[in-house]
């Protein structure tokens, strides 16, 4: 059974608009972690985010902030003032027990000039 | 310094050859990863080393042998492949398990092995 859902295959979005990535996600455990990753066509993975099950505020790192909704199982990022250089694939990733990291099937976003 | 530096970028072998890729990391991370990325999908995770320990191989085939020699590094040693291994590889590393903070995984650039 699928764990991290992305339901947006692809977006297209104007250069400086904010925007906002979904994902929603299915455990049982309590405690757990959950990861955005941001991979441009060169294929290296780059961390964006971190929410922790536990955490009660969402994070934000610079551009980007996690909302968080724990009841809804949902962990969307956003990005505020997109800019051409976020135009990459987006994967939304899970912890899973103490070892394994799962990703989602990933967004693929288009910032356009 | 979150560096992890994987080694060849770029690989193709035939597929009686038989090569490794390397992975290291000087972040003392202790838990260290292989996934496997093929075109236009998430990656998907082959083996978890914990402490220089296997914790996890998601029943991955045997022609896919990884080793931890150390904290510092990571290899899979690779015999025998089919043209659908080609993929991209990717190595990363965390500070340890569990799901607190500290425990993202920084990934390296990956290698992109085509086998022929």
């Amino acid at each position: 059974a699928q764990k991290i859902t992305q339901t947006q295959p692809g977006m297209f979005v104007q250069e400086k608009e904010a925007v906002t990535l979904d994902c929603t996600y299915d455990t049982s455990d309590q405690s757990y972690g959950l990861f955005w990753y941001k991979q441009p066509s060169s294929g290296e993975m780059i961390f964006l985010i971190y929410q922790g099950s536990y955490d009660e505020q969402n994070a934000t790192e610079g551009r980007y902030s996690l909302n968080f909704q724990k009841a809804r199982k949902s962990a969307n990022l956003v990005i505020s003032a997109s800019q051409l250089g976020d135009s990459a694939m987006y994967f939304c990733a899970m912890r899973e027990g103490d070892d394994k990291i799962i990703f989602g099937k990933g967004t693929r976003l288009h910032i356009l000039p | 310094d979150t560096e992890v530096t994987q080694t060849p970028k770029h690989l193709v072998m035939g597929m009686t050859n038989k090569k490794s890729l390397k992975c290291e990391q000087h972040m003392g991370h202790r838990a260290m990863y292989w996934y496997k990325q093929k075109a236009k999908k998430p990656p998907e995770l082959m083996f978890v080393y914990s402490y220089e320990k296997l914790s996890i191989n998601e029943s991955v085939p045997s022609r896919f042998s990884p080793e931890c020699p150390n904290s510092s590094l990571l290899n899979l040693h690779l015999h025998a492949l089919q043209p659908e291994d080609s993929a991209l590889y990717l190595c990363a590393s965390s500070l340890q398990g569990g799901p607190g903070l500290g425990t993202e995984a920084f990934f390296g650039q990956g290698t992109r092995l085509t086998v022929v």
